[in-house]
């Protein structure tokens, strides 16, 4: 079945360091990616997307790119802010009206 | 975006009571919609597929019983948890696909609903 790995958290950054989350996938054909961000306290919200091959999503500062050959979809910031603080989730959806699959989250503490 | 929207965000209860949890889509219609449980170390579970008109789809190992989901409209899913058990508090936060979410297989959330039974 589909399945979302992404690296284990909490991770803890100094403010304007560089970001990573690595996110890896398994799915049958070609699904749509995602990153999700919550913020404390907050349901899920959209950060960005990309729904096929060597497509990159980004958004505030953040990016991911779409990477078949090696099943990825990591995100990247390269300046993080203390208001980045947030647990972010990776996810994939097949075609059709199927629930998504996330990751178990990454929880990302900026510091000033 | 299309906008999903969850009454109440917060509610604390008694155990053995019922609670109610409603999901709107406030500007699309929503065939299908997802409820999930987000436990203390921020994992989501997928509970249920909630269609509309017919019954819920419930994952393996979530009780149909306990939480019952009537999806009555286009834009209104419920999830009700009955005879609440301290157990049971929890974040849930359901989610629907909507206009250009249909075609990328996006989802939207609604803000959840922090359930503390005492």
């Amino acid at each position: 079945g589909n399945s979302v790995t992404q690296m284990e958290g909490p991770v803890t950054l100094s403010e304007e360091a560089f970001l990573t989350i690595n996110c890896t996938y398994t799915a049958t054909g070609y699904p749509s990616l995602f990153w999700y961000v919550q913020y404390p306290g907050e349901g899920l919200q959209l950060l960005l997307k990309a729904t096929k091959a060597d497509d990159k999503g980004s958004n505030k500062g953040f990016e991911a790119t779409y990477r078949k050959e090696t099943t990825s979809f990591h995100l990247e910031k390269g300046s993080v802010q203390v208001s980045d603080s947030a647990v972010y989730f990776c996810a994939l959806s097949d075609q059709g009206n199927t629930p998504l699959v996330f990751g178990k989250g990454t929880r990302l503490s900026v510091i000033a | 975006g299309a906008v999903v929207s969850q009454h109440p965000s917060r509610v604390i209860c008694k155990s053995g009571t019922s609670v109610k949890i409603e999901c709107r889509s406030l500007d699309f219609q929503a065939t299908t919609m997802f409820w999930y449980r987000q436990f203390p170390k921020q994992s989501l579970m997928l509970m249920a597929t909630s269609n509309e008109g017919s019954k819920a789809t419930y994952e393996q190992g979530v009780e149909k019983d306990k939480f019952l989901i009537n999806h009555a409209s286009l834009t209104l899913s419920t999830l009700t948890v009955t005879s609440a058990h301290p157990e049971d508090s929890s974040f849930y936060i359901c989610s629907a696909r909507g206009g250009g979410g249909a075609n990328t297989g996006e989802l939207f959330f609604g803000e959840g609903s922090r359930l503390t039974v005492l």
